[in-house]
């Protein structure tokens, strides 16, 4: 049981440059989130899923992309990268019940991303 | 727009003495709260939720939740210098379809 796992874990790209961040989780998770962390301040929602084929917009998503075909996997592209994008990218994976308040979240090893 | 709010620290507290962290929350309906530690270089982990007002109690950790203050608060006892780290405060609304949102985290510092 691996958890979540992220890949690349450390990436360095140039201005108006694109990627694709991996996440993948084995825990049958119905819940994915993606969060990016720059230094010194908290988590900021980008994008999440509450299942396969459906996602939303969290509080920063301009410059991002998702999407979700299977349970397990929830990329993230960034297009167009920008200085500003440069931060600590975090995916996480919970399961959620209809009617239940329990709602513990597991997180990936992040990715170090830097736009130059 | 839903806030979490947090002391962003640093707390320095010398070992062996009581932690205390807190958090304010501004939707009045929030149901969930959550605190997780962050290790510098590391990405966050569970270590307490609470759901009902009153106190709950987990080994040295205790976490107290008061919703009609709207404020939540982890109180770390017998602080040792691994407990250095940064605290994330996070609440969910009022149903399970509700986003949840952390604070910016309070960094903590035990002195030996």
């Amino acid at each position: 049981n691996a958890g979540v796992t992220q890949t690349p874990k450390f990436r360095i790209l140039k201005i108006g440059q694109s990627m694709t961040l991996q996440c993948t989780q084995d825990m049958n998770h119905n819940y994915m989130y993606w969060y990016r962390q720059d230094p010194g301040m908290g988590l900021k929602l980008i994008y999440y899923s509450v299942g396969a084929g459906i996602t939303d917009k969290g509080e920063v998503p301009n410059g991002y992309n998702v999407s979700r075909s299977t349970t397990e996997d929830f990329p993230l592209r960034l297009e167009l990268a920008a200085p500003s994008q440069t931060s600590v990218y975090f995916c996480a994976s919970s399961l959620r019940v209809a009617g239940t308040t329990g709602d513990t979240q597991y997180f990936g090893p992040g990715t170090r991303l830097t736009v130059l | 727009q839903k806030e979490v709010e947090q002391n962003s620290g640093p707390l320095s507290v010398p070992e062996g003495a009581i932690a205390s962290l807190n958090c304010t929350y501004s939707d009045r309906g929030s149901q969930s709260f959550f605190w997780y530690r962050q290790y510098s270089g590391k990405s966050p982990e569970l270590i307490m939720s609470i759901y009902s007002n009153g106190d709950k109690e987990d080994g040295r950790f205790t976490a107290q939740l008061n919703k009609a203050s709207q404020y939540v608060s982890l109180l770390i006892r017998d602080s040792q210098p691994s407990d250095s780290a940064t605290y994330l405060c996070a609440v969910r609304g009022r149903t399970s379809y509700d986003k949840v949102i952390f604070g910016p985290g309070t960094s903590l510092s035990v002195i030996p």
